[in-house]
């Protein structure tokens, strides 16, 4: 069965940092490209980047580019999404999804990370 | 980036109606790379239609999609209690991907 397991809930402060995963099992995670997507609070989806875990080629959104990093270790099949100074804006739901080829839909979600950042 | 506009907002319909949910790109998107997603509250979206017509796995023949180009159509033909959710199209052709910004279908 193909899962994507994303890691707990956080709260943090602003300026803090922070790096949530998303772990693949049930399909060769080497061979299939993982996205990240934003849903703030009452919100649509927005798409923040991709990442092929096979040889780590990763792409961004203009809007996400320099904001977060996005990175894989294929040995342990896990995804992740970093920031190095968080801002209440973050705050939202992150989901990692996988597509096929880079031009695929997205035919697995994770069950998402809600990323609270408060003063 | 490719702009995808859903209409309606929200659509009020019964159990056993027919829901037309339509999605219109800003500019056209090539080889139907055009997906829809059902997501309920507290949940993760779930992939419905992919490639403008083709239903993922799953996913009941009262789904279908059609259109090409600039415009496209999520009918759903008879609507389940269950099916009460919003709905949101993508584009994955190009570069950024960008999603609608959603229909809320709703319970009249």
């Amino acid at each position: 069965e193909v899962q994507l397991v994303q890691s707990g809930a956080e709260v943090k402060k602003p300026g803090e940092s922070l790096k949530i995963s998303c772990k693949g099992s049930g399909y060769s995670f080497t061979n299939y490209w993982i996205a990240w997507v934003r849903q703030m609070p009452g919100k649509g989806l927005e798409w923040m980047g991709i990442i092929y875990p096979g040889d780590s080629d990763t792409r961004y959104s203009p809007s996400f580019q320099g904001q977060v990093t996005i990175s894989a270790d294929k040995s342990i099949s896990t995804a992740y999404l970093q920031w190095s100074s968080l801002k209440a804006s973050d705050t939202a739901m992150y989901y990692c999804a996988r597509h096929y080829i880079p031009t695929g839909p997205f035919d697995y979600w994770g069950q998402g990370t809600l990323v609270t950042v408060s003063s | 980036e490719i702009v995808l506009t859903q209409s309606p907002g929200t659509l009020s319909l019964s159990p056993g109606e027919r829901a037309t949910l339509s999605c219109r790109a800003s500019q056209s998107i090539s080889s139907s790379y055009l997906a829809w997603y059902q997501q309920k509250p507290g949940q993760a979206p779930r992939l419905l239609i992919y490639g403008a017509s083709s239903r993922a796995t799953g996913i009941p023949d009262r789904f279908s999609g059609s259109g090409s180009g600039t415009d496209f159509t999520l009918t759903i033909s008879r609507l389940e209690p269950e099916d009460f959710a919003v709905y949101y199209c993508q584009q994955y052709g190009s570069s950024p991907r960008t999603f609608g910004q959603g229909t809320k279908l709703e319970i009249k």
